[in-house]
């Protein structure tokens, strides 16, 4: 079975500062590992996803992640965060094939400040 | 543009209606669709997987007599909620997955409040 662990229910951080979401994630098998982000009452949007190849996978809004076998981790940074990033943050993965099933982790609320 | 439509986005019933709530794939056929629940603040917590011409297949915990999905068509699949009660007060998603992205597509949401 996977599991997918958010470490940080709440992630505080000033304007143009940059930021890491972390991710770990358990499975026995191959995975395929998502981030999606979801703003107030609407459904989800993919930042990005890590299927196989380069480990280090770039995304919409400036967003990457890296994927990290040996510390079954797929943290998620931005460089420089705006005000608008502001939103819930989901790490999810999929054993099947990249159109299955998610499991989510319990989401990473990122709070921008000016 | 949307390529999974989720209708309604808000719905308010009464205690013991049932309520049908609508999940389509615009551009692609989708034979298999996913229902998740969210509870506020939490995270997604998959419901069913519906099956195109076929029953679908419920998560441990999940009642089917209470959570009826239908997926009668390629592009089309229904959760009905049996009489709902409060604690069914919930933001429920649909999800659709197109093969030819290597990716899933999410619906708006539908914001479901049982008074």
């Amino acid at each position: 079975a996977q599991s997918v662990t958010q470490l940080d229910s709440q992630v505080p951080v000033f304007e143009e500062a940059p930021v890491e979401l972390r991710c770990n994630y358990s499975s026995s098998v191959s995975v395929y590992l998502f981030w999606y982000v979801q703003y107030p009452n609407q459904g989800l949007q993919l930042l990005l996803k890590y299927l196989s190849g380069s480990t280090l996978v770039k995304g919409i809004n400036g967003f990457e992640a890296e994927f990290n076998k040996s510390q079954t981790s797929f943290h998620l940074r931005k460089p420089s965060v705006h005000i608008s990033d502001t939103a819930e943050y989901f790490c999810a993965v999929s054993a099947e094939t990249p159109t299955d099933k998610l499991i989510f982790g319990t989401g990473t609320r990122l709070q921008v400040f000016p | 543009g949307a390529v999974v439509s989720q209708h309604p986005s808000w719905v308010i019933c009464k205690s013991g209606t049932s309520v049908k709530i609508e999940c389509r794939s615009l551009d692609f056929q989708a034979t298999t669709m996913f229902w998740y629940r969210q509870f506020p603040k939490q995270s997604l917590m998959l419901m069913a997987t519906s099956n195109e011409g076929s029953k679908a297949t419920y998560e441990q915990g999940v009642e089917k007599d209470k959570f009826l999905i239908n997926h009668a068509s390629l592009t089309l699949s229904t959760l009905t909620v049996t009489s709902a009660h409060p604690e069914d007060s919930s933001f429920y998603i649909c999800s659709a997955g197109d093969p030819r992205a290597s990716k899933a597509f999410f619906g708006q949401g539908t914001r479901l409040t049982v008074v």
